[in-house]
């Protein structure tokens, strides 16, 4: 059964390092996203991307945070200058598409970034 | 702004015995989407229910139903006869289905062990 798959599963970086997330969503899947969890709160929704935009973002995406799909299959999430209050556990998801009627999201298994 | 508010933090119970996990939400729309979402350890969040705000039906899937009070907004996860293989992170989600990016919005976790 197809699943999104995530790299790396951690990653530690210094604060101020650029850090890149990497998601490989579901192949025929068009709407992608990535949420994040701080330890011991709640999962939160950072974005979403559809026909190689962002399509929503909250308010926890400033410009630190950008998203690509720099090829046909990849959707990454890049920090430019990390902060240790960046350290959660990343989690993308897609869906075959959004707006109207429901699709499921399916979700990978998440990054986890520590920064020191 | 919609809220989803998990106020256990943790469960435990013995095989085959049955559990109730609570979530409670909060939001002025009338029309949205309830979930319950498993994510066992080192593992993916899966979709384990869903539920439709205009449906007065509980939804049921196996083992696994909810008790749905949309006045009280309210919305519980019964499982039945646990098996070891529910050990896991619950989190209860609510999406409203007409907004374009259709993101969730995700309570706490309740972490839930099954105990042979």
């Amino acid at each position: 059964e197809p699943e999104v798959t995530q790299t790396p599963s951690h990653q530690v970086t210094q604060m101020g390092q650029e850090v890149i997330l990497r998601c490989v969503p579901i192949s025929n899947h068009l709407y992608f996203y990535w949420y994040r969890q701080i330890l011991g709160q709640k999962v939160e929704f950072l974005v979403s991307f559809y026909n190689n935009e962002i399509s929503e973002k909250s308010e926890i995406f400033d410009d630190q945070f950008s998203v690509e799909r720099p090829d046909g299959s990849n959707f990454t999430l890049k920090i430019r200058s990390t902060k240790l209050e960046d350290s959660a556990m990343y989690f993308c998801a897609s869906t075959v598409l959004a707006g109207g009627a429901y699709n499921e999201q399916f979700f990978g298994p998440g990054t986890r970034l520590t920064v020191l | 702004a919609q809220t989803v508010t998990q106020s256990q933090p943790e469960m435990s119970v013995q095989e085959a015995e049955t559990v109730t996990l609570s979530c409670t939400y909060d939001t002025s729309e009338n029309n949205y989407y309830l979930f319950w979402y498993k994510q066992p350890p080192s593992r993916q969040m899966i979709l384990v229910i869903r539920q439709e705000a205009y449906k007065q039906q509980n939804a049921t899937e196996n083992r696994f139903s909810v008790n749905f009070q949309k006045a009280a907004k309210s919305f519980s996860l019964k499982i039945s006869d646990s098996q070891l293989g529910d050990t896991a992170m619950y989190f209860c989600a609510f999406m409203k289905p007409d907004s374009g990016a259709q993101k969730l919005v995700f309570g706490q976790g309740t972490r839930l062990t099954i105990n042979p």
